[in-house]
């Protein structure tokens, strides 16, 4: 079966503290993404990570993919409220000649002043 | 930049009657759309691929004949939710991947989404 697990499922935090949000992922996948959903919206893409030992960052954000341990990690640095909100991971696969994304059960994430 | 576009972005509608969305590719061409439904606090789920100029692959589970998707051109994807019923009351998402042309080839484009109530 295939399954992206995300660890934790809840998140809350203070200002100015440090916290990684894992993804592990069950499939074979040289592609995985990170996207931030704001309460009522769509999803707003993060990262792209195309390979093993891809590293990304934007902002208070670092995202990493080890391949070989089918793990993601977004790293949030001295968080700040407006971060607030829940981030989703999702892999690429390619299954019944069509490419899918599989998604996280999502990380909510709320950063308290 | 590359967008896609849902309407409408939110619909009420009586438990009974048949419910359109329509998904578009703004200044891109998308063979392939993907239909998502979102329960709450929940992450989002596949429903359906949508295949230009051919039928739509459906999910394990989900019912076609319930869920209509017609991708009538390489910019537009509807998903016809019919005979709605309560229970079919979610966020519905839609998809495109980006053009391999594009900075962003190998990302997804996501519609704003459609909040369907029914009552």
């Amino acid at each position: 079966e295939l399954k992206v697990e995300q660890n934790p499922l809840f998140l809350s935090m203070q200002e100015g503290k440090n916290y990684t949000i894992y993804c592990n992922y069950s499939t074979t996948s040289d592609r995985l993404y990170w996207y931030r959903q704001d309460p009522g919206k769509s999803l707003e893409s993060l990262f792209v990570l195309l390979s093993n030992g891809a590293v990304k960052q934007e902002g208070r954000l670092m995202a990493s993919l080890d391949t070989k341990a089918r793990l993601s990690t977004l790293h949030i640095t001295a968080a700040v409220h407006d971060l607030s909100a829940t981030y989703f991971c999702a892999v690429d696969t390619y299954m019944d000649s069509n490419y899918q994304l599989i998604w996280g059960a999502g990380t909510k994430l709320i950063i308290k002043p | 930049g590359a967008v896609v576009s849902q309407h409408p972005s939110r619909v009420i509608c009586k438990s009974g009657t048949s419910v359109k969305i329509e998904c578009r590719s703004l200044d891109f061409q998308a063979t392939t759309m993907f239909w998502y439904r979102q329960f709450p606090k929940k992450s989002l789920m596949l429903m359906a691929t949508s295949n230009e100029g051919s039928k739509a692959t459906y999910e394990q589970g989900v019912e076609k004949d319930k869920f209509l998707i017609n991708h009538a051109s390489l910019t537009l994807s509807t998903l016809t939710v019919t005979s709605a019923h309560p229970e079919d009351s979610s966020f519905y998402i839609c998809s495109a991947p980006a053009p391999l042309t594009s900075h962003a080839a190998d990302t997804q484009y996501f519609g704003p989404g459609t909040r369907l109530t029914v009552l």
